[in-house]
C-alpha cells in the first residue's frame, strides 16, 4: 500500500525558502512519478511540478519557474520540495502526490503540510 | 499553457438528484482527463481518469464522459458524502486543474 507522509507545518517570513519532504513507502521505486500540489486558502488547486523515479528530470508550472526545485533522496525514498523568494500570497496547504506512471494523474497523496508566511 | 475552465462554479442540488458538471479545455487534451473530489482539511480524491475510467472504489453513481475540448462529471443520485468541491485536471501538458466546482446542499 502505498504511503506518502508529509513534513509538518512551517511559518516562514516573506523572501525567505521553505523545504517540505515527502516520505514514500509501499510501492515500486521504479515508475512513479511524484507531483506538489498546493491550495492557497479560499482558492482552488494549484499544480506546481513533478519529478521523475530517477530523479534526474522535473518539469514545473510555468508560474514557479525558477523558483521551486525538487529533488529525490533514494536511500530514504524522500522527495524535497523547496520553495524560494516566498511571498504572503505561497501561504498554502502544499501536497505530495504520486502518479503510477507518466501516463497517469496522482491517485495517491500526503496528508499535506500548511505552509504560513507572515512578516 | 493549457487552460482549463469548469462550469459552473457553484451547484445546489437536492440529495437524490443527477447532477453534471461541465470542464472545458483551451486546446485538445484527447482524454488525458482527470476528476478529483476535495473536501476541507483533507487530500483530493481521485475519482475518474482518462476522461471516462472509474478508479477502484469510487462508488457507480460517479461517471465521465468527453474527449478533445468537452468533458462532463455525471453523479447520478447525490448522497450526503457527495457534498464537495470538485475539481478537473489534464495530464497531457502541465496538469491544470479547472477553477472547481462547490456542490452545496439544498
Amino acid at each position: 500500500q502505498v504511503q506518502l507522509v508529509q513534513s509538518g507545518a512551517e511559518v516562514k517570513k516573506p523572501g525567505a525558502s521553505v523545504k517540505i519532504s515527502c516520505k514514500t513507502s509501499g510501492y515500486s521505486f521504479t515508475d512513479h512519478y511524484l507531483h506538489w500540489v498546493r491550495q492557497v486558502p479560499g482558492q482552488g488547486l494549484e499544480w506546481m511540478g513533478k519529478i521523475n523515479p530517477s530523479g534526474d528530470s522535473a518539469t514545473f508550472a510555468q508560474s514557479f519557474q525558477g523558483r521551486v526545485f525538487m529533488t529525490w533522496d533514494t536511500s530514504t525514498r524522500t522527495v524535497n520540495m523547496e520553495l524560494d523568494n516566498l511571498r504572503s500570497d505561497d501561504t498554502a496547504v502544499y501536497y505530495c502526490c504520486m502518479a503510477g506512471s507518466v501516463y497517469l494523474p496522482p491517485d495517491n497523496w500526503g496528508q499535506g503540510s500548511l505552509v504560513t508566511v507572515s512578516p | 499553457d493549457i487552460q482549463m475552465t469548469q462550469s459552473p462554479s457553484t451547484l445546489s442540488a437536492f440529495v437524490g438528484d443527477r447532477v453534471t458538471i461541465t470542464c472545458r479545455a483551451s486546446q485538445s487534451i484527447d482524454t488525458w482527463l482527470a476528476w478529483y473530489q476535495k473536501k476541507t482539511g483533507k487530500a483530493p480524491k481521485l475519482l475518474i481518469y482518462d476522461a471516462s475510467n472509474l478508479e477502484s472504489g469510487v462508488p457507480s453513481r460517479f461517471s465521465g464522459s468527453g474527449s478533445g475540448t468537452e468533458f462532463t462529471l455525471t453523479i447520478s443520485s447525490l448522497q450526503t458524502d457527495d457534498f464537495a468541491t470538485y475539481y478537473c485536471q489534464e495530464y497531457k501538458n502541465y496538469h491544470t486543474f479547472g477553477q472547481g466546482t462547490k456542490l452545496e446542499i439544498k
